[in-house]
C-alpha cells in the first residue's frame, strides 16, 4: 500500500521567507510526527499529533515553527521568517497508535535556506 | 528527558564479516527500542525492534540485544553484504512520551 508521502522533496528559499511543508500519512494512522534531521545528526523531534487531541509541541525550536493537521490526515509544517540554521531535512512519520508502535517515515523534504 | 548515545559514528567492515553498533540510554523507564536503516535520499526504515520484556530478538541476519540493567542495546548484523551499507539509527521510547529519541547514527560501509 501507499506509504507516507511528503512534498516538496526539495525546497530552496531565501532567508526571511515563509515555507510550508506537507505530509500525507498512511491512511488509518492516527499518530503523526514531524522530525528534523540536520546534516550528520540524528532525528530531532518537533511535534506530534494524535487524533483530535491537542498536539504535543514540546519539540518546536521557536515560535517561528508551527504545524497543523486537518481532518486527522494531512499535516502542514510552517516555518516563518526562515533562517539559515533552519536548513535540514524535515521528516514526517505516522503510526497506527502512539508511543510504542512502529513509525513509518516519509522520504523527507530537504530545506535549504540561502 | 531521554538521552540516547550511539557508537561508533562510522564503521567499515569487509563483506561477510559481522557489524555491531551499540547504544546507551538514560531513562530507565524506556521500554521500546527500534533500529532504523536510512539509505541515501530516503527516510528511515524500521529493520528490527525490541521491547523491554525480552533480552534478544533475531530476524535472519539481524539481531538486537537489550541489557536493561546496564541500559544499553546493540544491533548485530552477520554475513554483511554491500547492500547493508547505510546509516543506522537506534532509538528509545518511554512510556508517556509521544516521540522516539534517536541516537546520532552510524554510517556502515561494507567493502566488497
Amino acid at each position: 500500500g501507499a506509504g507516507v508521502s511528503q512534498s516538496p522533496s526539495n525546497k530552496v528559499t531565501e532567508k526571511g521567507k515563509d515555507v510550508e511543508l506537507r505530509c500525507d500519512p498512511i491512511s488509518g494512522h492516527t499518530a503523526l510526527y514531524w522530525y528534523r534531521q540536520s546534516l550528520g545528526q540524528g532525528l530531532e523531534f518537533l511535534i506530534y499529533f494524535q487524533g483530535n487531541s491537542a498536539p504535543d509541541k514540546s519539540g518546536l525550536p521557536s515560535d517561528r515553527f508551527s504545524a497543523e493537521r486537518t481532518g486527522g490526515s494531512v499535516s502542514t509544517l510552517t516555518i516563518q521568517r526562515t533562517q539559515q540554521e533552519d536548513s535540514a531535512v524535515y521528516l514526517c512519520a505516522s503510526s497506527l497508535a502512539p508511543g510504542r508502535y512502529e513509525q513509518y517515515f516519509g522520504p523527507g523534504t530537504r530545506l535549504t535556506v540561502t | 528527558g531521554e538521552n540516547v548515545e550511539q557508537h561508533p559514528s562510522t564503521l567499515s567492515v569487509q563483506e561477510g564479516d559481522s557489524a555491531v553498533i551499540k547504544c546507551t540510554y538514560s531513562d530507565s523507564a524506556s521500554n521500546y527500542f527500534p533500529w532504523y536503516k536510512q539509505e541515501l535520499g530516503k527516510g528511515p526504515q524500521l529493520i528490527i525492534d525490541i521491547r523491554s520484556n525480552v533480552g534478544e530478538k533475531k530476524d535472519q541476519r539481524i539481531a538486537v540485544t537489550l541489557n536493561k540493567t546496564a541500559k544499553h542495546f546493540s544491533l548485530h548484523i552477520t554475513e554483511t553484504q554491500p547492500e547493508d551499507s547505510a546509516v543506522y539509527f537506534c532509538a528509545a521510547s518511554t512510556t508517556g512520551a509521544n516521540n522516539l529519541f534517536f541516537g546520532t547514527g552510524t554510517r556502515l560501509t561494507v567493502i566488497p
